[in-house]
């Protein structure tokens, strides 16, 4: 059974602070590892789709890294604003490309302004 | 990217009543996936749904509890049959993109009493 481990469970930060959260995945039979957010009663949005180890990926003020060997990515969000609060979920997919994505729980951002 | 809308967006039903979950996409695509998060749990795929052809279930999941129809290449149905309290979720479909991130609906809240 494939694990995925999302850490914190929940966050709580004031606007202007940069914050990170952890995703723990398989190390072995890597193909992918997905992050997206989601917006209550909204669609999940992807993020990014990192594929190689020691990736780094940014999209604005949003950037994740990558560690296959270790089974590890981080998110990172830099002077996080009230808009920025939703929840972040990671994804595993398996080797083989076939599209399942097993996912974490989600850390659950929550930003004060 | 894929627009996708999912009906009904909530629903609150009776135990051992059928509810029939729509999601259509604005553009042709060969997969569709359902997902179901139960509260406080991961989003978990249930199943892949490919045009013309059975749907793939995943383990713990049943043709006969979820049945799926793929009647064109735009639009799927999964329909939560005899429900029990357990089957409150949200229940969310999803199409996979061109770089291999994937597209969700909006989701379907489901309350079963």
């Amino acid at each position: 059974i494939l694990n995925v481990e999302q850490s914190p469970q929940s966050l709580h930060v004031q606007e202007g602070d940069s914050t990170n959260f952890t995703c723990s995945f398989p190390s072995s039979n890597f193909y992918a590892l997905h992050w997206y957010r989601w917006e209550t009663a909204k669609s999940p949005e992807a993020l990014f789709v990192m594929t190689l180890n020691g990736d780094e990926k940014k999209k604005g003020r949003i950037s994740a890294t990558l560690n296959t060997k270790e089974g590890y990515s981080y998110l990172y969000i830099k002077g996080s604003q009230p808009e920025d609060s939703a929840t972040y979920l990671c994804a595993f997919e398996t080797q083989g490309g076939s599209e399942k994505l097993v996912f974490g729980k989600g850390t659950k951002l929550t930003v004060n302004p | 990217s894929a627009v996708i809308s999912q009906k009904p967006s909530r629903d609150i039903c009776q135990r051992g009543t059928s509810l029939t979950i729509q999601c259509q996409v604005d553009s042709q695509v060969t997969m569709m996936f359902w997902y179901r998060q139960q509260p406080g749990q991961s989003l978990t795929l249930i199943a892949t749904a490919n045009q013309g052809s059975e749907a793939t279930y995943e383990s713990g999941f049943v043709i006969d509890k979820f049945p799926i129809s793929r009647p064109n290449l735009t639009f799927s149905t999964l329909t939560v049959s005899n429900m029990s309290p357990e089957d409150s979720s949200i229940y969310l479909c999803s199409v996979a993109g061109v770089v291999n991130e994937q597209f969700f609906g909006p989701g379907t809240r489901l309350t079963v009493l």
